[in-house]
């Protein structure tokens, strides 16, 4: 069974500052992507990364995979309110239209 | 685009009841679908992997029995939850995927069970 671990578990910051959540696996990923989940609503899409070393940024969230593939992070600059939620990376070891797994998932609380 | 669709957004039935929830992709087709299961404050659990015109495949201790599920068009999913108990109460979301290309999945708003 391959596992993702994510950390930290938890995470409430204010609003303004900067984190970092972290996807580890002992596994190669074919593909990763992160998701965000609000309360009540199902996940969110936010990126997938492919390439090995890979940086994505979508506006203040920066998204790294490692080299070798086996993890990966989100960054968040200036966190504000609206950022609060449930965080899940997703990797797919198989390649192609397969099942994905779930990481433990990281909750981020910002409070203005 | 990639819009999947569930319903009933939540559900309250008393034990030994069963509960149906579809889930559909509303503007591309999905060869496959998967189910989800999610307790408060918890990832994502896969439940099983629907596959249309064909048996569900089923994760590790998941009763097949328990959770029907049937894929009867490229467009729509439906999770029977039969003789449903207490603990069977959750938060159940489908998935669905785009063909080719990486692997990405759309989920559904997720369907609350609450059983008496």
């Amino acid at each position: 069974t391959q596992l993702l671990e994510q950390s930290p578990q938890f995470l409430s910051i204010q609003e303004g500052e900067n984190l970092t959540v972290y996807c580890n696996s002992s596994s190669v990923f074919s593909s990763l992507q992160w998701y965000r989940q609000e309360p009540g609503e199902g996940p969110v899409l936010l990126v997938t990364v492919v390439t090995g070393g890979e940086v994505k940024k979508l506006k203040r969230l920066t998204f790294q995979f490692g080299d070798a593939r086996k993890d990966s992070s989100l960054h968040i600059t200036a966190a504000q309110p609206g950022d609060t939620g449930l965080y899940l990376c997703a990797g797919d070891w198989s390649g192609g239209y397969q099942k994905v797994t779930f990481g433990t998932g990281t909750k981020l609380q910002v409070i203005p | 685009g990639a819009v999947v669709s569930q319903h009933p957004s939540w559900v309250i039935c008393k034990s030994g009841t069963s509960v149906k929830i579809e889930c559909r992709s509303l503007d591309f087709q999905a060869t496959t679908m998967f189910w989800y299961r999610q307790f408060p404050k918890q990832s994502l659990m896969l439940m099983a992997t629907s596959n249309e015109g064909s048996k569900a495949t089923y994760e590790q201790g998941v009763e097949k029995d328990k959770f029907l599920i049937n894929h009867a068009s490229l467009t729509l999913s439906t999770l029977t939850v039969t003789s449903a108990h207490p603990e069977d109460s959750s938060f159940y979301i489908c998935s669905a995927g785009l063909a080719g290309g990486v692997n990405e999945q759309f989920f559904g708003p997720g369907t609350r069970l609450t059983v008496l």
